[in-house]
């Protein structure tokens, strides 16, 4: 089955570039979204945009203009950049398939914590 | 953007018990509307998409309903493994596709 895996620098320095990578195995990632979500501690989940294996990407607009998305089809990854972070962008960041066109996400990578701190 | 209001935050029940979990759209979603559990340090699973629709491999004492624009997931005869936090999210239209703020089964 499908399962994914994200990756990344557990450490970021503020103002600095995030940037996390999602490793799909057991399947492609061709004609599927790809979401990336974060969950602060002790918080809720915050959907933070998709991209289709074409390339075409939505993003969440309260982060809009300071993230990127990319997709690999290659490598069969998707990458996630979210630019001049600080500290509310501490969070575990998940990639997520949606397998149906639908927008429910399924399955989720087990998620990577990024901690923003000098 | 489409608001979604989860409630309770927070709920205590025992095994054996059947408990609800309600999220409230801010406007009409249709049935765009999907549940997850998740356990501490996991990742969220996928319960029920479509407001409704069992995702497979889930045990059928969970369910899903919807009336308008208000969303039920319902949880019969409690076991151990339900306790979790459960989250809505809906799925309708253009992004983004918020999350409720979940709410903690204990």
């Amino acid at each position: 089955q499908v399962q994914l895996q994200e990756s990344g620098p557990g450490l970021v320095k503020p103002s600095e570039t995030l940037s996390l990578t999602c490793t799909v195995s057991g399947g492609s990632i061709s004609g599927y979204y790809w979401n990336w979500i974060r969950q602060p501690a002790g918080k809720g989940l915050e959907w933070i945009g998709r991209i289709y294996s074409s390339g075409t990407a939505n993003y969440n607009p309260s982060l809009n203009s300071r993230v990127t998305m990319s997709v690999d089809t290659s490598k069969n990854q998707v990458s996630l950049k979210v630019t001049s972070v600080t500290a509310d962008d501490t969070a575990i960041y998940y990639c997520a398939k949606d397998p149906a066109g639908y927008n429910w996400l399924d399955p989720w990578g087990q998620g990577t914590l990024v901690t923003v701190s000098s | 953007d489409i608001q979604m209001t989860q409630s309770p935050s927070s709920l205590s029940a025992s095994v054996g018990d059947t408990v609800t979990i309600t999220c409230r759209a801010s406007q009409n979603i249709g049935a765009f509307l999907n549940w997850y559990q998740q356990k501490p340090g996991k990742a969220p699973k996928l319960l029920i998409y479509a407001a409704s629709t069992l995702q497979s491999g889930v045990p059928s004492r969970f369910s899903g309903s919807r009336s308008g624009t208000d969303f039920t997931l319902t949880i019969s005869s409690l076991q151990r493994e339900d306790f979790a936090t459960y989250s809505c999210q809906q799925s309708y239209g253009t992004p983004p596709y918020t999350f409720g703020q979940g709410t903690k089964l204990e």
